[in-house]
């Protein structure tokens, strides 16, 4: 078992720039979750989805943010045009059903 | 009022000692409750989780759950300096364990 694997581990750029984050799930989970956390706010949840289909999207900020699912074993979450204040770390989560959330080892935006 | 509240701390406690952590949450229907440790630059891992009313032993882990005062506490017994991290605790606010609601963290540092 590999594990969530998340890339890039360390992201920087420019603002305004376009940001695609990357995430593998456990196989054979049916969840998966996107992540923010930062210092003021903590571990945000953005949006999640079950068996590909997104099913709540409510704590994603802006429409800069979008996530897509395309199959069950790849994920991306897209911020277009960036911003400073999207600096954080994202974490992408999977769970089979009833589980616990599985966390990858996330990646550290910095936005300048 | 925070959903999933947490005491940030620091809390320091001695090694050997038992540290003790605790949560509050808002939603009385919340079904699940997990406790993650989260390592200073690492992504958080999974603990203890918990469903039913009463305590969860698993080795130097004790969750306790009291839902008609609405808290979850973590217990470590003969604390080591390993046990340092930040503890977050997280709530099922939904029907099954789909989506997780986090408090902020407990900071806990064990005092050789």
């Amino acid at each position: 078992d590999a594990g969530v694997i998340q890339s890039p581990r360390h992201e920087v750029t420019e603002m305004g720039q376009e940001v695609t984050l990357r995430c593998k799930p456990i196989s054979g989970h049916d969840y998966l979750f996107w992540y923010r956390q930062t210092m003021m706010r903590g571990l945000e949840l953005l949006i999640y989805f079950n068996n590909n289909v997104p099913i709540d999207d409510s704590g994603m900020p802006e429409d800069r943010f979008s996530a897509k699912m395309p199959n069950a074993s790849f994920s991306t979450l897209k911020i277009q045009p960036s911003e400073p204040r999207d600096s954080a770390v994202y974490f992408c989560a999977s769970s089979f059903t009833t589980g616990p959330n599985h966390f990858g080892n996330g990646t550290r935006l910095t936005v300048t | 009022q925070k959903e999933v509240e947490q005491n940030s701390g620091p809390l320091s406690v001695p090694e050997g000692a038992i540290a003790s952590l605790n949560c509050t949450y808002s939603d009385r229907g919340s079904q699940s409750f997990f406790w993650y440790r989260q390592y200073s630059g690492k992504s958080p891992e999974l603990i203890m989780f918990i469903y039913s009313n009463g305590d969860k032993e698993d080795g130097r882990f004790t969750a306790q759950l009291n839902k008609a005062s609405q808290y979850v506490s973590l217990l470590i017994r003969d604390s080591q300096p390993s046990d340092s991290a930040t503890y977050l605790c997280a709530v099922n606010m939904g029907f099954g364990n789909e989506k997780l609601t986090f408090g902020t963290g407990t900071r806990l540092t064990i005092i050789p």
